[in-house]
C-alpha cells in the first residue's frame, strides 16, 4: 500500500518568512495529492490539492509542487502570519481505486510575530 | 463551519463499556469516513459509506462498526472499549465517495477511556 512521509514534524518560522513542507510517497500509482490544514479543536480542511498531471498548482501565498520522478510533493507559505499556525497534513492516492487517502504524520508549524 | 456535524464533543467512558459516535455529513454528500487521530498514529482511516453501502475498509478493529442509514447520516460503534481507544475520531463526508475528491471534516470527538 502507499507510505508517505511527511518533514518536518515541527516548523517554526517568523511572521513575514516562507514555510515549506515536504513529501514523498511510495505507490507510483498515486495521481491525487492534497493537503489539509487542522487549526487547534477543529477539524482538517483541504487548503490546496494537485493531480500528477500538473507540476505545480499556486493559490494566493500557498503553492504546492510535485516531482512525480522523484516521488516527493510540498508544501510551500509564502508571507506567513500568525493565523497560519496549525498542523498541515499531506496525503496522496490514486483515483479509479477502491482505495483510501494515506495522510502524512503533519507539520506543527508555528509563525511567530 | 464544514457543515458536517459530529456528536458529541466529548466523551468519557470506562474499559470496557460501549459508546455510539454519531454524523450528520454536509447537505447533498452522499459518502462519510471514519478517520481516529491518535497522537502516534496520526490520520488512520476507518471505514467509508456511500449511499448506505460500506465501500471501503481500513484498519477498523472487530470491536468497532460503523453504518449508515437512509438519511445518511452515520454512527460509529465502539465496543468493548480499551485504553488504546483514546483518540478523536473525525467524520469527513463527500459528494460522491471518489478517491479524488475534497473531503469535508467536521469538529471530532474526542473519547476518553479511562
Amino acid at each position: 500500500g502507499e507510505n508517505v512521509e511527511q518533514h518536518p514534524s515541527t516548523l517554526s518560522v517568523q511572521e513575514g518568512d516562507s514555510a515549506v513542507i515536504k513529501c514523498t510517497y511510495s505507490d507510483s500509482a498515486s495521481n491525487y495529492f492534497p493537503w489539509y490544514k487542522q487549526e487547534l479543536g477543529k477539524g482538517p480542511q483541504l487548503i490546496i490539492d494537485i493531480r500528477s498531471n500538473v507540476g505545480e498548482k499556486k493559490d494566493q501565498r500557498i503553492a504546492v509542487t510535485l516531482n512525480k520522478t522523484a516521488k516527493h510533493f510540498s508544501l510551500h507559505i509564502t508571507e506567513t502570519q500568525p493565523e497560519d499556525s496549525a498542523v498541515y497534513f499531506c496525503a496522496a492516492t490514486s483515483s479509479g481505486s477502491a482505495r483510501q487517502l494515506t495522510f502524512g504524520s503533519g507539520t506543527q508549524l508555528t509563525v511567530l510575530p | 463551519d464544514s457543515g458536517v456535524t459530529q456528536t458529541p464533543k466529548h466523551l468519557i467512558t470506562a474499559t470496557g463499556q460501549r459508546v455510539t459516535l454519531r454524523c450528520s455529513p454536509r447537505s447533498g454528500d452522499l459518502s462519510v469516513y471514519w478517520y481516529q487521530q491518535s497522537l502516534d498514529q496520526g490520520l488512520q482511516f476507518l471505514i467509508q459509506y456511500y449511499n448506505g453501502e460500506e465501500r471501503a475498509k481500513g484498519n477498523i478493529l472487530e470491536r468497532f462498526s460503523a453504518q449508515q442509514f437512509p438519511d445518511l447520516h452515520s454512527e460509529l460503534n465502539l465496543s468493548s472499549l480499551e485504553l488504546g481507544d483514546s483518540a478523536l475520531y473525525f467524520c469527513a463526508s463527500s459528494l460522491q465517495g471518489a478517491t479524488n475528491e475534497k473531503l469535508f471534516f467536521g469538529s471530532g470527538t474526542q473519547l476518553s477511556v479511562l
